[in-house]
């Protein structure tokens, strides 16, 4: 089993949709969890961290399950911009990150 | 604030040749890192550093090597170039009491005929 894997996608949806993106690890002692955002051909960017009680950030919602290892992104009223590749990634400790291989989501006019 | 830069943005290699790839930043991170992206597999850990000096191996550590000697450069070099080598590099930088927030230079292509 991986350690860290997500919806295979792609997504294709209309603007003004909702999608949801999900993740899930292998290492229950993993310790801070994150979404990135990559643009085609571009660097990782920091989308959100994610917290234990969830937390929001305009349209970007995340949740983190413990219990069950898993990571939730919810994009809500999707834009065109918001089409990129979403990577799930997990810090172990400290220095120990591990990348998920990433949703492709594609927003349609 | 530059951030994260690396030099060169694009190589081409022939088989057995090497080079070094430069990662700097300005933000005095302590921990920065290599990691090499290739496609349907997302980014793996090639070596990281924890310190000015300090260098360990990550997932994928073959084939590279790493120094630090400068806490605002990382490099990583490659002594003899391979095919299976053709990536994308990137290097990232955190600090612990940026919630371990990494920041991203903007790749390096390299291609190894």
């Amino acid at each position: 089993r991986k350690e860290v894997e997500q919806d295979p996608g792609p997504f294709n949806v209309p603007e003004g949709a909702t999608v949801a993106f999900n993740c899930t690890y292998s290492n229950s002692a993993s310790q801070s969890f994150f979404w990135y955002r990559q643009d085609c051909r571009k660097e990782p960017k920091l989308l959100m961290s994610v917290y234990s009680s969830g937390n929001e950030d305009g349209r970007f919602t995340a949740q983190l399950n413990r219990a069950s290892q898993y990571i939730s992104l919810l994009i809500r009223d999707s834009k065109l911009s918001d089409s990129a590749t979403y990577l799930c990634v997990v810090n172990l400790y400290g220095q120990n990150f591990v990348f998920g291989p990433g949703t492709r989501l594609s927003v349609l006019p | 604030n530059a951030g994260v830069t690396q030099t060169p943005k694009f190589r081409v290699l022939k088989t057995g040749q090497s080079m070094t790839l430069l990662c700097a930043q300005d933000m005095n991170h302590e921990y920065m890192y290599w990691y090499r992206q290739d496609p349907g597999m997302g980014l793996r850990l090639i070596h990281y550093s924890v310190g000015e000096g300090t260098t360990a191996k990550g997932e994928v550590p073959d084939g590279y090597n790493v120094s630090r000697l400068k806490k605002q450069n990382f490099l990583l070099g490659l002594e003899s170039a391979a095919p299976s080598q053709t990536s994308v590099y990137f290097c990232a930088s955190t600090q612990p009491r940026d919630n371990y927030e990494q920041y991203f230079g903007p790749g390096t292509r390299l291609t190894v005929t």
